[in-house]
C-alpha cells in the first residue's frame, strides 16, 4: 500500500449507530487531518494531529471524536449523527504541521450517509 | 473569516476548447494552492504560487497569482477529457490557516 488509504469507502448509518472511519498513511508523515466535504460548500477542516497530539479542533460537534494512536493511523469515531452530517470525509497527511507550509496528501475519502 | 469564491461553479466544454477558472477573495493570502479532485478520489496538489504576479505553467495549465495576492486564475489550453474534475483553490491566510474555495467542477466531453 502506498499513499493515504481510507476505510470504509462508503458507509450508511442510522442516527443511533456508532461507527468509526479509519485512515492510514504510508508516507512517514508527522501530521494528519480530517476534513468534511459537503456539496456546494468549501472543504472544512475538522481536526489536526501533529506527532499524535491534537493541535486543531475547529468547533466540531462532540458527536465526532478523533483518535490518533500513532503517526500512521487516524480514526474518526461517530455516534448519534444527524442527516446533515452526510458528506465525504477526507483524511490527509503532510510531512509536518501546518498544512499551509507542507504539501498535503489526501486519501480517497469515505462517503457517509446518515439515515 | 477569509473566504475564497471560485467561478464558475460548473463548466462543461468540449475537448480542444480553452477555459479559465477564477479564485477571488477580499483578503490577502501569503500563498495560494490549486488542487484537482477526480471523481472518487481526494484532492491532488497541482501548484503553489507565492509571489504577487507570479505565473506558473504545468503542461497545458497556466496558473497566475494576482498582483495584490487576493485572487488567482487557472487557464487550461486545449482541454482533454482527462482534465475533468473538481478544481479547488486554497489560500494561506492569517496564522498560517489554509482556507479552501468553493470549487469549480469541470467536465470535458469528446
Amino acid at each position: 500500500e502506498t499513499g493515504v488509504t481510507q476505510t470504509p469507502r462508503h458507509l450508511v448509518m442510522g442516527m443511533t449507530n456508532k461507527k468509526s472511519l479509519k485512515c492510514e498513511q504510508h508516507l512517514g508523515h508527522n501530521a494528519m487531518y480530517w476534513y468534511k466535504q459537503s456539496a456546494k460548500k468549501p472543504l472544512e477542516l475538522m481536526f489536526v494531529y501533529s506527532l499524535e497530539e491534537r493541535v486543531e479542533n475547529n468547533s466540531v460537534p462532540s458527536r465526532f471524536s478523533p483518535e490518533c494512536p500513532n503517526s500512521s493511523h487516524l480514526f474518526l469515531h461517530l455516534h448519534t449523527l444527524q442527516p446533515e452530517d452526510s458528506a465525504l470525509y477526507l483524511c490527509a497527511s503532510s510531512q509536518d504541521y501546518p498544512a499551509a507550509t507542507y504539501e498535503q496528501y489526501f486519501g480517497p475519502g469515505t462517503r457517509l450517509t446518515v439515515t | 473569516t477569509q473566504l475564497l469564491e471560485q467561478s464558475p461553479q460548473f463548466l462543461s466544454i468540449q475537448e480542444g476548447e480553452n477555459l479559465t477558472v477564477y479564485c477571488n477573495s477580499s483578503s490577502v493570502f501569503s500563498s495560494l494552492q490549486w488542487y484537482r479532485q477526480e471523481p472518487g478520489e481526494g484532492p491532488v496538489l497541482l501548484v503553489t504560487v507565492v509571489t504577487g504576479g507570479e505565473v506558473k505553467k504545468l503542461k497545458r495549465l497556466t496558473f497566475q497569482f494576482g498582483d495584490a495576492r487576493k485572487d488567482s486564475s487557472l487557464h487550461i489550453t486545449a482541454a482533454q477529457p482527462g482534465d475533468t474534475g473538481l478544481y479547488l483553490c486554497a489560500g494561506t491566510g492569517t496564522a498560517s490557516k489554509l482556507t479552501f474555495g468553493t470549487g469549480t467542477r469541470l467536465q470535458v466531453t469528446l
